[in-house]
């Protein structure tokens, strides 16, 4: 059974530009979702995916926006990077209802906008 | 809206003594699910403990159990026997029952010193 897989593990990028990030769910599990850990902060809820489809979002601007692929990977894209998006983004896979059926985490990836 | 305190920024136990972690949280719900996750510096979050607010049994794994108090909007994670792996950042969480989020505390650093 594989885990939850991100990458990169690392990225710097300047201001205004784009980035996309990648996960890989856990085998079996349908529905990704993404947080933000700035420093020193517990992770933020960006949104999540389920068959496809946003199925819920925090309070996040539209320039951040997701994917999710028929094999249940999904991608998170961030447009117009300012500098306090850096900060580590989390990745975590589960079935639906995580609370009652586990979610699986990646170990992130660390953006850096300078 | 939901809530998640901890007032630990930092803590340390010595190799083999017991630990205690707070969490306080906020909420209007009558049932949801509360958590503790641990934060090597993998970054990987570790799912540690599971509580189900319904549940008036303290859930426990292991040497981590928790003190659940309802009424109180209380919720802490006494490590017992603390051992040099412990070491790491740990999150109280919170997640309603019918919800698809966590709301994260902003952690406890803990050092275990051998």
């Amino acid at each position: 059974e594989t885990g939850v897989t991100q990458s990169p593990t690392h990225l710097i990028k300047t201001r205004g530009q784009q980035v996309t990030l990648r996960c890989s769910s856990q085998s079996g599990h349908n529905t990704v979702s993404w947080y933000q850990q700035a420093l020193g902060q517990g992770p933020q809820f960006i949104f999540q995916y389920y068959r496809e489809e946003e199925n819920g979002r925090g309070n996040f601007p539209p320039r951040f926006s997701g994917l999710q692929f028929p094999n249940y990977s999904s991608e998170l894209n961030v447009n117009a990077l300012e500098l306090d998006d850096s900060a580590l983004y989390l990745c975590a896979s589960s079935s639906y209802r995580p609370a009652n059926y586990g979610y699986t985490f990646g170990s992130g990836t660390r953006l850096t906008v300078v | 809206a939901q809530t998640v305190t901890q007032s630990q920024p930092e803590m340390s136990v010595q190799e083999a003594e017991t630990v205690t972690l707070s969490c306080t949280y906020d909420t209007s719900e009558s049932n949801y699910y509360l958590f503790w996750y641990k934060q090597p510096p993998s970054r990987q979050m570790i799912l540690v403990i599971r509580q189900e607010a319904y549940k008036q049994q303290n859930a426990t794994e292991n040497r981590f159990s928790v003190n659940f108090q309802k009424a109180a909007k209380s919720f802490s994670l006494k490590i017992s026997d603390s051992q040099l792996g412990d070491t790491a950042m740990y999150f109280c969480a919170f997640m309603k029952v019918t919800g698809n989020q966590f709301y994260f505390g902003t952690g406890t650093s803990l050092t275990v010193i051998p």
